[in-house]
């Protein structure tokens, strides 16, 4: 069954700081991958996906994420984090729906990403 | 400007009372799908629809009602049999139901009971 694991509940960095968000999924056939945002108390936002192509991808907002089939990750970097990037983040597989209990989209339980001045 | 909508943005109920929240989109597609958050749980689907008069039961459909008589509008009713219905409601849809179609998000609405 297809997953998507997101290891670090919460995770907090200084402003300025480079950020890594870790993302594992499990899917058998190849994964196309997306990360969202979620400002506290709003709907989420794409920051980007990845169905094929170059591994290294760029979204909005200044991040990117790295596709690594071998170790079947999907994580979402930022050099410098900005006080305006704490907020939570989700990873997602695409996945085809064939009428059962899940939408076309699994999502990991998120990361909670705080910013310390 | 496309996208989606949600109202009310926060709404209280009563025990006991069935309450209906609204999704309409205008970005034309075909699928739409209700999410319940709560903290630390994440995104659990509710209902989702891939065509007009037509809609599925995600993993948590018990205590909640959907219909999809327009295109543009997915309402949901979280009914009295819902046991635990305080926490925030998401709507989202997408193009189609393939695994790259990207799901957009509503802002949400956030559901307390008194």
């Amino acid at each position: 069954a297809q997953s998507v694991t997101q290891p670090d509940i919460h995770i907090t960095v200084s402003e300025g700081a480079s950020l890594e968000l870790r993302c594992n999924y499990s899917y058998g056939a190849t994964p196309y991958l997306f990360w969202y945002v979620q400002s506290p108390g709003q709907g989420l936002q794409l920051l980007l996906k990845y169905f094929s192509g170059d591994t290294l991808v760029q979204g909005i907002k200044g991040f990117e994420a790295e596709f690594k089939r071998s170790q079947s990750s999907f994580n979402l970097r930022k050099p410098s984090v900005h006080w305006s990037d704490a907020a939570e983040y989700f990873c997602a597989v695409g996945a085809w729906n064939y009428g059962g209990s899940q939408g076309n989209l699994i999502f990991g339980k998120g990361t909670k990403l705080s910013v310390k001045p | 400007d496309g996208g989606i909508t949600q109202s009310p943005k926060y709404l209280f109920r009563k025990e006991g009372q069935n309450v209906t929240l609204s999704c309409e989109q205008n970005l034309n597609h075909d699928a739409m799908y209700w999410y319940r958050q709560d903290p630390g749980q994440g995104l659990r689907l509710i209902y989702y629809s891939q065509i007009v008069n037509d809609f599925q039961k995600g993993d948590i459909a018990e205590g909640y009602s959907v219909s999809r008589e327009k295109k543009e509008s997915f309402p949901l009713t979280v009914t009295s049999a819902q046991k635990n219905p305080t926490a925030f409601y998401l709507c989202a849809s997408s193009r189609g139901r393939g695994p790259t179609d990207t799901q957009y998000f509503g802002p949400g609405t956030r559901l307390t009971v008194l």
